[in-house]
Protein backbone atom coordinates (compact mmCIF):
# COMPACT_ATOMS: atom_id res chain seq x y z
CA UNK A 1 0.00 0.00 0.00
CA UNK A 2 0.64 3.65 0.09
CA UNK A 3 3.62 5.42 2.67
CA UNK A 4 3.44 8.51 3.64
CA UNK A 5 4.17 10.84 1.23
CA UNK A 6 4.29 15.03 1.97
CA UNK A 7 3.81 18.20 -0.73
CA UNK A 8 5.87 20.05 -1.80
CA UNK A 9 9.19 17.92 -1.66
CA UNK A 10 10.89 21.23 -2.51
CA UNK A 11 9.53 25.11 -1.14
CA UNK A 12 11.48 28.63 -1.67
CA UNK A 13 10.25 30.80 -0.03
CA UNK A 14 11.25 34.98 1.32
CA UNK A 15 11.81 35.36 4.53
CA UNK A 16 8.93 36.70 6.51
CA UNK A 17 6.37 34.77 4.23
CA UNK A 18 4.20 32.22 5.81
CA UNK A 19 4.53 28.52 4.37
CA UNK A 20 2.53 25.30 4.85
CA UNK A 21 3.59 21.63 4.16
CA UNK A 22 1.15 18.62 3.92
CA UNK A 23 1.67 15.22 4.98
CA UNK A 24 -0.30 12.24 3.88
CA UNK A 25 -0.26 9.44 6.17
CA UNK A 26 -1.18 5.68 5.84
CA UNK A 27 -4.66 5.18 6.48
CA UNK A 28 -5.59 3.88 9.72
CA UNK A 29 -2.38 5.29 11.51
CA UNK A 30 -3.43 7.25 14.60
CA UNK A 31 -0.42 9.42 15.23
CA UNK A 32 1.27 12.14 13.33
CA UNK A 33 4.59 13.69 13.69
CA UNK A 34 6.44 16.37 12.58
CA UNK A 35 10.28 16.23 12.44
CA UNK A 36 12.49 19.42 11.51
CA UNK A 37 15.91 17.86 10.23
CA UNK A 38 18.70 19.76 10.19
CA UNK A 39 22.34 18.90 8.26
CA UNK A 40 24.63 18.06 11.06
CA UNK A 41 22.15 18.70 13.71
CA UNK A 42 20.15 15.90 13.84
CA UNK A 43 16.52 16.11 14.08
CA UNK A 44 13.91 17.26 16.63
CA UNK A 45 9.87 16.77 17.34
CA UNK A 46 7.80 19.92 16.64
CA UNK A 47 4.60 18.34 17.14
CA UNK A 48 2.49 15.49 17.22
CA UNK A 49 -1.31 14.53 17.08
CA UNK A 50 -3.67 12.04 17.95
CA UNK A 51 -7.10 11.28 16.79
CA UNK A 52 -9.46 8.95 17.89
CA UNK A 53 -13.49 8.54 18.14
CA UNK A 54 -13.51 11.05 20.40
CA UNK A 55 -11.15 13.85 20.47
CA UNK A 56 -7.74 15.55 18.54
CA UNK A 57 -4.87 16.25 20.49
CA UNK A 58 -2.39 18.51 18.54
CA UNK A 59 0.63 19.14 19.78
CA UNK A 60 1.12 23.30 20.07
CA UNK A 61 4.39 23.86 19.29
CA UNK A 62 5.14 27.33 20.63
CA UNK A 63 5.60 30.46 18.57
CA UNK A 64 5.68 30.19 14.50
CA UNK A 65 4.89 26.85 13.77
CA UNK A 66 1.69 25.36 14.26
CA UNK A 67 -0.05 21.87 12.94
CA UNK A 68 -3.20 20.78 11.79
CA UNK A 69 -5.35 18.13 10.83
CA UNK A 70 -7.82 18.26 8.62
CA UNK A 71 -8.50 15.07 7.82
CA UNK A 72 -7.36 11.53 9.89
CA UNK A 73 -4.63 10.52 7.42
CA UNK A 74 -3.83 14.34 6.56
CA UNK A 75 -1.96 16.92 8.22
CA UNK A 76 -0.89 20.07 7.43
CA UNK A 77 2.29 22.28 9.28
CA UNK A 78 2.34 26.14 9.00
CA UNK A 79 5.15 28.19 9.72
CA UNK A 80 4.77 31.91 9.98
CA UNK A 81 6.91 34.71 9.16
CA UNK A 82 9.22 32.35 8.00
CA UNK A 83 12.95 33.26 9.15
CA UNK A 84 16.72 31.73 7.37
CA UNK A 85 16.98 29.37 10.46
CA UNK A 86 13.55 27.54 9.34
CA UNK A 87 15.50 26.30 6.13
CA UNK A 88 15.82 22.65 6.74
CA UNK A 89 14.49 19.37 6.00
CA UNK A 90 10.77 18.67 7.46
CA UNK A 91 10.02 15.31 7.79
CA UNK A 92 6.13 13.70 8.52
CA UNK A 93 6.10 10.54 10.02
CA UNK A 94 2.65 8.13 11.31
CA UNK A 95 2.43 5.22 13.99
CA UNK A 96 -0.58 3.03 13.81
CA UNK A 97 -0.22 2.61 18.01
CA UNK A 98 -1.77 5.74 19.77
CA UNK A 99 0.55 7.70 22.27
CA UNK A 100 3.16 5.16 20.91
CA UNK A 101 6.09 6.18 18.83
CA UNK A 102 7.09 2.40 18.07
CA UNK A 103 7.91 1.64 14.58
CA UNK A 104 7.35 5.45 13.02
CA UNK A 105 7.13 5.48 9.21
CA UNK A 106 8.29 8.57 7.41
CA UNK A 107 8.07 10.54 4.27
CA UNK A 108 10.63 11.53 2.07
CA UNK A 109 10.55 14.96 3.89
CA UNK A 110 10.09 18.66 2.43
CA UNK A 111 13.04 20.71 2.05
CA UNK A 112 12.34 24.81 2.85
CA UNK A 113 14.60 27.24 1.73
CA UNK A 114 14.04 30.72 3.56
CA UNK A 115 15.80 33.25 1.06
CA UNK B 1 16.55 17.15 25.52
CA UNK B 2 18.62 13.59 24.72
CA UNK B 3 21.87 14.24 23.20
CA UNK B 4 22.54 11.97 20.77
CA UNK B 5 26.18 11.13 19.71
CA UNK B 6 27.18 8.99 16.62
CA UNK B 7 30.49 9.10 14.97
CA UNK B 8 29.71 11.68 11.52
CA UNK B 9 31.19 9.53 8.71
CA UNK B 10 32.50 5.95 7.87
CA UNK B 11 33.85 3.87 5.23
CA UNK B 12 34.41 0.39 4.89
CA UNK B 13 35.07 -2.20 2.19
CA UNK B 14 32.20 -4.33 0.22
CA UNK B 15 32.22 -7.54 2.25
CA UNK B 16 33.32 -6.03 5.31
CA UNK B 17 32.03 -5.46 9.01
CA UNK B 18 31.06 -2.18 10.01
CA UNK B 19 30.16 -0.65 13.64
CA UNK B 20 28.25 1.99 14.71
CA UNK B 21 28.37 3.63 18.09
CA UNK B 22 25.52 5.38 19.69
CA UNK B 23 25.58 7.33 23.02
CA UNK B 24 22.52 9.06 24.70
CA UNK B 25 21.63 10.79 27.65
CA UNK B 26 19.67 8.23 29.66
CA UNK B 27 16.84 10.17 31.41
CA UNK B 28 12.87 9.27 30.66
CA UNK B 29 14.91 6.57 28.17
CA UNK B 30 12.04 4.22 26.38
CA UNK B 31 14.01 2.82 23.72
CA UNK B 32 16.41 3.21 21.04
CA UNK B 33 16.27 3.28 17.30
CA UNK B 34 17.96 2.87 14.17
CA UNK B 35 17.14 3.74 10.66
CA UNK B 36 18.99 4.07 7.64
CA UNK B 37 18.00 7.37 5.32
CA UNK B 38 19.75 7.38 1.62
CA UNK B 39 19.89 11.20 0.50
CA UNK B 40 16.39 12.95 -0.37
CA UNK B 41 14.57 9.64 0.60
CA UNK B 42 12.80 9.18 3.83
CA UNK B 43 14.55 7.31 7.17
CA UNK B 44 13.18 3.59 7.35
CA UNK B 45 12.80 1.53 10.28
CA UNK B 46 16.26 -0.94 11.26
CA UNK B 47 15.61 -1.96 14.40
CA UNK B 48 14.03 -1.47 17.82
CA UNK B 49 15.91 -2.12 21.00
CA UNK B 50 14.35 -1.58 24.51
CA UNK B 51 15.86 -4.38 26.32
CA UNK B 52 19.58 -4.50 27.20
CA UNK B 53 21.67 -7.46 24.68
CA UNK B 54 22.06 -7.50 20.81
CA UNK B 55 18.99 -7.97 18.29
CA UNK B 56 20.00 -9.67 15.30
CA UNK B 57 18.06 -9.51 11.86
CA UNK B 58 19.83 -10.53 8.92
CA UNK B 59 22.63 -8.72 8.15
CA UNK B 60 22.28 -5.78 10.16
CA UNK B 61 22.15 -6.03 14.32
CA UNK B 62 21.48 -3.70 17.11
CA UNK B 63 22.95 -3.68 20.63
CA UNK B 64 21.51 -1.94 23.91
CA UNK B 65 23.30 -0.99 27.34
CA UNK B 66 20.89 0.66 29.27
CA UNK B 67 22.75 1.43 32.09
CA UNK B 68 25.69 3.63 30.04
CA UNK B 69 23.41 4.96 27.71
CA UNK B 70 24.95 3.17 25.11
CA UNK B 71 23.92 0.96 21.07
CA UNK B 72 25.45 -0.05 18.25
CA UNK B 73 24.42 -1.32 14.87
CA UNK B 74 26.49 -3.60 13.48
CA UNK B 75 26.43 -4.23 9.58
CA UNK B 76 27.60 -7.47 8.05
CA UNK B 77 28.70 -8.37 4.53
CA UNK B 78 28.40 -5.53 3.51
CA UNK B 79 27.14 -4.38 -0.17
CA UNK B 80 27.13 -0.73 -2.21
CA UNK B 81 23.62 -0.20 -1.58
CA UNK B 82 24.45 -0.09 2.36
CA UNK B 83 25.67 3.28 1.42
CA UNK B 84 23.17 5.76 3.27
CA UNK B 85 23.04 7.37 6.12
CA UNK B 86 22.35 5.71 9.79
CA UNK B 87 20.11 7.42 12.38
CA UNK B 88 20.08 6.39 15.92
CA UNK B 89 17.16 7.71 18.01
CA UNK B 90 15.89 7.27 21.64
CA UNK B 91 12.88 8.01 22.82
CA UNK B 92 11.10 9.74 25.45
CA UNK B 93 7.71 9.13 26.01
CA UNK B 94 5.97 9.68 22.82
CA UNK B 95 8.94 11.77 20.82
CA UNK B 96 11.72 10.33 19.28
CA UNK B 97 15.21 12.44 19.28
CA UNK B 98 17.44 11.46 16.64
CA UNK B 99 21.31 11.71 16.18
CA UNK B 100 23.08 14.00 13.02
CA UNK B 101 23.52 10.05 11.10
CA UNK B 102 26.24 8.57 10.23
CA UNK B 103 27.42 8.56 6.50
CA UNK B 104 28.47 4.94 5.99
CA UNK B 105 30.52 5.19 2.37
CA UNK B 106 30.82 1.51 1.12
CA UNK B 107 33.61 1.02 -1.26
CA UNK B 108 34.47 -1.92 -3.91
Amino acid sequence: GAGVSQSPRYKVAKRGRDVALRCDSISGHVTLYWYRQTLGQGSEVLTYSQSDAQRDKSGRPSGRFSAERPERSVSTLKIQRTEQGDSAVYLCASSSLAGSSYEQYFGPGTRLTVT
Amino acid sequence: GQNIDQPTEMTATEGAIVQINCTYQTSGFNGLFWYQQHAGEAPTFLSYNVLDGLEEKGRFSSFLSRSKGYSYLLLKELQMKDSASYLCASRNDYKLSFGAGTTVTVRA
